[in-house]
């Protein structure tokens, strides 16, 4: 039974450009967040996404947008990136919006230059 | 507004003995907490988690406690192995409908050693 799945692993952009990573979600769960950890920090919630819609959303600007397919895999885009957008991405996928355990992938570390 | 704090960045213990690890919230609509490990280069792995309907819950080595009126929760592990040196992290949520339905809040994290 395969965890949940992130990709790429590691992704190296510069400041203005756009960035999109990916997450397959646990086997049998349907819901998915996002969330960013900085270097020292805890990981902050970005958003949650069930039945293909937003359903949370975190203190992150518009630029952080988001996506959910059919088969209940996610996209997370951040667009004109800053410097401050690097950090490890992780995504987490639980059996339902408000199932309090959430299951998280390996995470993608993006830096920005 | 960091609603979930672990005031301890560090904690060392030798092999065989207890670890305590600490964490306090803020927020009262809190009503479930989990406690993460995670280790280098790999995703935060469910612990244990404890609703806020009892004061203590069991798996194994690993015990949490739960004090709602001093808003405070602890991770016991005993007797502690080197292979427990890991971050832990712990988070809370609430199962009640609003803002807070479904996002987990983590603290900074504390990173165990744990030496022979």
């Amino acid at each position: 039974d395969a965890g949940v799945t992130q990709s790429p692993t590691h992704l190296i952009k510069t400041r203005g450009q756009q960035v999109t990573l990916r997450c397959s979600p646990k086997s049998g769960h349907d819901t998915v967040s996002w969330y960013q950890q900085a270097l020292g920090q805890g990981p902050q919630f970005i958003f949650q996404y069930y039945e293909e819609e937003e359903r949370q959303r975190g203190n992150f600007p518009d630029r952080f947008s988001g996506h959910q397919f059919p088969n209940y895999s996610s996209e997370l885009n951040v667009n004109a990136l800053l410097l401050g957008d690097s950090a490890l991405y992780l995504c987490a996928s639980s059996p339902g919006t408000g199932k309090n355990i959430q299951y998280f992938g390996a995470g993608t570390r993006l830096s920005v230059l | 507004d960091q609603q979930v704090k672990q005031n301890s960045p560090s904690l060392s213990v030798q092999e065989g003995r207890i670890s305590i690890l600490n964490c306090d919230y803020t927020n009262s609509m809190f009503d479930y907490f989990l406690w993460y490990k995670k280790y280098p280069a790999e995703g935060p792995t469910f612990l244990i988690s404890i609703s806020s309907i009892k004061d203590k819950n069991e798996d194994g080595r690993f015990t949490v406690f739960l004090n709602k009126s001093a808003k405070h929760l602890s991770l016991h592990i005993v007797p502690s192995q080197p292979g427990d040196s890991a971050v832990y992290f712990c988070a809370a949520t609430s199962q009640r409908l609003g803002s807070t339905l479904g996002r987990l809040y983590f603290g900074r994290g504390t990173q165990l050693t744990v030496w022979p």
